[in-house]
This record gives structure tokens, C-alpha cells and sequence, in this order.
């Protein structure tokens, strides 16, 4: 089990520029979630799917696009990168809630650079 | 809309101290709690509570919850420099969302 997998580790871009940070997991959790965190603002939910197909907002979904087209794929797509997009990215994934644990368990991270 | 709040940002301390961190919430349909410790790297799960009154323990750390008076406090007792850390809650209601606070940064001195 690879658990939660994202690339890259590091990205730099300049304004304006689009991409896509990935996120895979292998334990055929439901429930997949991006989360910024930026120096004292703790972890801000971006976007989350509760299963393929399905996409919801979170707090601060602006300038944020995701697809959930497979239960193991998550992708996180900036289409017009902005500097106060600037931040690191976590991916984190659950089982299905009545599976009885809330636990999320996180990617290692993405730290994204826009000049 | 759902709520976190920990006090305090920011604690230093000596080692052997005892430190307690605070978190209130307010949540719709509360579900759960949660308590993760974040060193340079992703958060990793510490302890769920569900039930008030119930102490959850691992090792030097414990945690309790309050469903009446909406809070939970991380106790950690003769801190080590290893226990320097970000110390994030996280509460989950009625939707499928964690809610975070901003974090304790923890810093213990030797």
C-alpha cells in the first residue's frame, strides 16, 4: 500500500500559467479531499469528493477545478495561477463514513511557487 | 457555518513541563473530533473522540471532550523536544467535511 500519493513535491510557476497537482490513493477510499495551508491559517479545505463523479466546495474554492472520474484519482487543477495561490497543497483521503473512522489520512504535500 | 477555534497559537515551554491545548467548535450535527500533530511534513492522526467524558490516552498525550461546552483539551505532560510541533483540531459534522483550526505550534526547550 502506497497509501496517499501526490506529485509533484515541488512546483514553481509563473502568474497566469495553468497546472495539475495529482493525487492517488490505494485503499479504495470513498471520500478524497484538498486542503491549502498557509503560515497560521492551519489546513482550509479546497474541494472534496465523497466518491467518483462526485464533487463538492469547500472553503475556499476559487481559481480551483477538480474531476473525480475514479474512486483512486483526485486531481487538483489551477487554471490561471495567482501568487496568493502561493502555498503548500495536501491531498487526504477517508473510508466511507459508515465504515465508523473519520481518520483522513494525508499525502506528503505539494509546495507551489507563483511568481 | 462549521467552527474551529484552538488557543492558544502559539506555546513555548521548557521540557518536563505539562502543557494543555484548548479547542472549541461549533458544528452542525457533530460527529467527531480529532486531534493531529503536524511536524515539516503532513499531519499524522493522534486521537478521535465521539463521546463526551472519555479520555482518550496514548502515552504521555490524552485528550478529553466536552459535547455540552463544545471544546476539547490536548494534554501533553513531561514534554520532550519532540514533542515541538503544529497540534491541528479538526471537527466533523452533519456534511463530510474536516474542519480545521489554525493550529498550536508547540515549541519545547530543552
Amino acid at each position: 500500500n502506497a497509501g496517499v500519493t501526490q506529485t509533484p513535491k515541488f512546483q514553481v510557476l509563473k502568474t497566469g500559467q495553468s497546472m495539475t497537482l495529482q493525487c492517488a490513493q490505494d485503499m479504495n477510499h470513498e471520500y478524497m479531499s484538498w486542503y491549502r495551508q498557509d503560515p497560521g491559517m492551519g489546513l482550509r479545505l479546497i474541494h472534496y469528493s465523497v466518491g467518483a463523479g462526485i464533487t463538492d466546495q469547500g472553503e475556499v474554492p476559487n481559481g480551483y477545478n477538480v474531476s473525480r472520474s475514479t474512486t483512486e484519482d483526485f486531481p487538483l487543477r489551477l487554471l490561471s495561477a495567482a501568487p496568493s495561490q502561493t502555498s503548500v497543497y495536501f491531498c487526504a483521503s477517508r473510508p466511507p463514513r459508515q465504515a465508523g473512522a473519520n481518520v483522513l489520512t494525508f499525502g506528503a504535500g505539494s509546495r507551489l511557487t507563483v511568481l | 457555518e462549521d467552527k474551529v477555534v484552538q488557543s492558544p497559537l502559539s506555546l513555548v515551554v521548557h521540557e518536563g513541563d505539562t502543557v494543555t491545548l484548548n479547542c472549541s467548535y461549533e458544528v452542525t450535527n457533530f460527529r467527531s473530533l480529532l486531534w493531529y500533530k503536524q511536524e515539516k511534513k503532513a499531519p499524522t492522526f493522534l486521537f478521535m473522540l465521539t463521546s463526551s467524558g472519555i479520555e482518550k490516552k496514548s502515552g504521555r498525550l490524552s485528550s478529553i471532550l466536552d459535547k455540552k461546552e463544545l471544546f476539547s483539551i490536548l494534554n501533553i505532560t513531561a514534554t520532550q523536544t519532540g514533542d515541538s510541533a503544529v497540534y491541528l483540531c479538526a471537527v466533523q459534522g452533519g456534511s463530510e467535511k474536516l474542519v480545521f483550526g489554525k493550529g498550536t505550534k508547540l515549541t519545547v526547550n530543552p
